[in-house]
């Protein structure tokens, strides 16, 4: 376990359609969190979990967009219906409670 | 929520002078501040962290303070060098954390 993990690394998609990105945080850390980053912009909150429990979601989310962490370990970010608009870097990361957040290499969407 | 905004947005230096960020943060109850680097086409990567109870912190060249009554905190970095070219976010958390727009530093040889 080396730090934080996504899958895929690179997502292109066509408009309309629905997409998935894993994340995989570090193992003993039990809080996980999403951010949205487009290009000059800095890391924008979308969700975050400890543990299962899906504790905040920004209300600038779509109702397109469902994060889960089943098993309080990995995470996966659904986006239904995707738009242009959606096209940016999405980023997981991981801490555990207090501690220091560690990014994973995001997953770079790009919607046709 | 919080709300941290961070000046400048780009900054030019020449090799061997310091550079100055500057952020801004809105919620009191916000107690650790992280600086994060970013390189093109990478993930950000922490730096230098800062918690509330402390008012200044330094790690060889890199150097962050914190104001908590004017809720403003500074990364200073020392002796610049070209690696030192990327844009660099300040962030600060509450119940989680929230980041500036960004400053890209550019070090002139």
């Amino acid at each position: 376990d080396t730090g934080v993990s996504q899958d895929p690394r690179h997502k292109i998609t066509k408009r309309g359609q629905n997409v998935t990105f894993r994340c995989d945080p570090i193992s003993e850390h039990n809080r996980l969190y999403w951010y949205r980053q487009t290009l000059g912009q800095g890391p924008e909150f979308l969700t975050y979990f400890q543990n299962e429990a899906q504790l905040e979601k920004s209300r600038l989310l779509s109702d397109r967009f469902s994060a889960e962490r089943p098993k309080g370990s990995f995470s996966t970010l659904e986006i239904q219906r995707t738009e242009q608009g959606d096209s940016a870097m999405y980023l997981c990361a991981s801490s555990l409670v207090e501690r220091v957040l560690l990014f994973g290499p995001g997953t770079r969407l790009t919607v046709l | 929520g919080e709300n941290v905004e961070q000046h400048p947005s780009t900054l030019s230096v020449q090799e061997g002078d310091s550079a100055v960020i500057k952020c801004t943060y809105s919620d009191s109850a916000s107690n650790y501040f992280p600086w994060y680097k970013q390189e093109l086409g990478k993930r950000p990567q922490l730096i230098i962290d800062i918690r509330s109870n402390v008012g200044e912190k330094k790690d060889q060249r890199i150097a962050v303070t914190l104001n908590k009554t004017a809720k403003h905190f500074s990364l200073h970095i020392t002796e610049t060098q070209p690696e030192d070219s990327a844009v660099y976010f300040c962030a600060a958390r509450g119940n989680q954390f929230y980041f500036g727009t960004g400053t890209s530093l550019t070090v002139i040889p």
